[in-house]
């Protein structure tokens, strides 16, 4: 069973352009959460996803930021007219049906940097 | 707010002593879950352990042992007989939400010297 997958691994943006980052949840686990960790900071949530819901996005910007769960394929966090700012690590993890307070699984992180 | 604070931000042990990290908590739920997360330089997210808040045995994986003082809202990690492949950022985190949102602390790097 493939852990939980996040491409690219590593992303290059200009300032004003879009960044789109994948996740793919390990098989079978139906709830997708994404984290941001900041130079020198722990993580920070910022959206909880489920099958072409979003459950839970107050850890995320209002603007420029929105993010996806559909019923076929990875979950899509999207960000609008990057800004150096937006420069972090971004987490997917994932947790199977009926566990999700109990264990949430990482994948190895997208890092963003905006020139 | 509920907040999470690792009030070491570096901790150095040599290889085969202990080291404890603390961690202490802010929460007005009585059911949540508290972890230990290890991030060594790869940045990869590793849990290390799982705490229950209504089980009061302290958990233990292999050389990582937890001090839960739930009155307290203090979760420390104890790391025994260290070794150089534990070097890494290790941060606590819980979760009080049925969905489990988890809210982390700040970190604290642990460097295992020789």
């Amino acid at each position: 069973n493939a852990g939980v997958m996040q491409n690219p691994r590593h992303l290059v943006r200009r300032r004003g352009q879009e960044a789109r980052l994948r996740c793919s949840p390990m098989k079978g686990h139906s709830h997708v959460y994404w984290y941001r960790q900041l130079p020198e900071e722990g993580l920070k949530f910022m959206v909880y996803l489920q099958k072409e819901n979003i459950i839970d996005e107050s850890g995320m910007p209002k603007e420029r930021f929105s993010a996806e769960f559909p019923k076929e394929g990875p979950s899509i966090l999207r960000i609008q007219q990057v800004v150096r700012g937006d420069s972090a690590a971004y987490f997917c993890a994932s947790s199977p049906p009926g566990q999700a307070k109990e264990t949430q699984y990482f994948g190895p992180g997208t890092r963003l940097l905006v020139l | 707010a509920q907040t999470v604070t690792q009030s070491q931000p570096e901790m150095s042990v040599q290889e085969a002593e202990t080291v404890t990290l603390s961690c202490t908590y802010d929460t007005s739920e009585n059911n949540y879950y508290l972890f230990w997360y290890k991030q060594p330089p790869s940045r990869q997210m590793i849990l290390v352990i799982r705490q229950e808040a209504y089980k009061q045995q302290n958990a233990t994986e292999n050389r990582f042992s937890v001090n839960f003082q739930k009155a307290a809202k203090s979760f420390s990690l104890k790391i025994s007989d260290s070794q150089l492949g534990d070097t890494a950022m290790y941060f606590c985190a819980y979760t009080t939400d049925s969905w489990g949102k988890l809210q982390f602390g700040a970190g604290t790097q642990v460097v295992v010297t020789p």
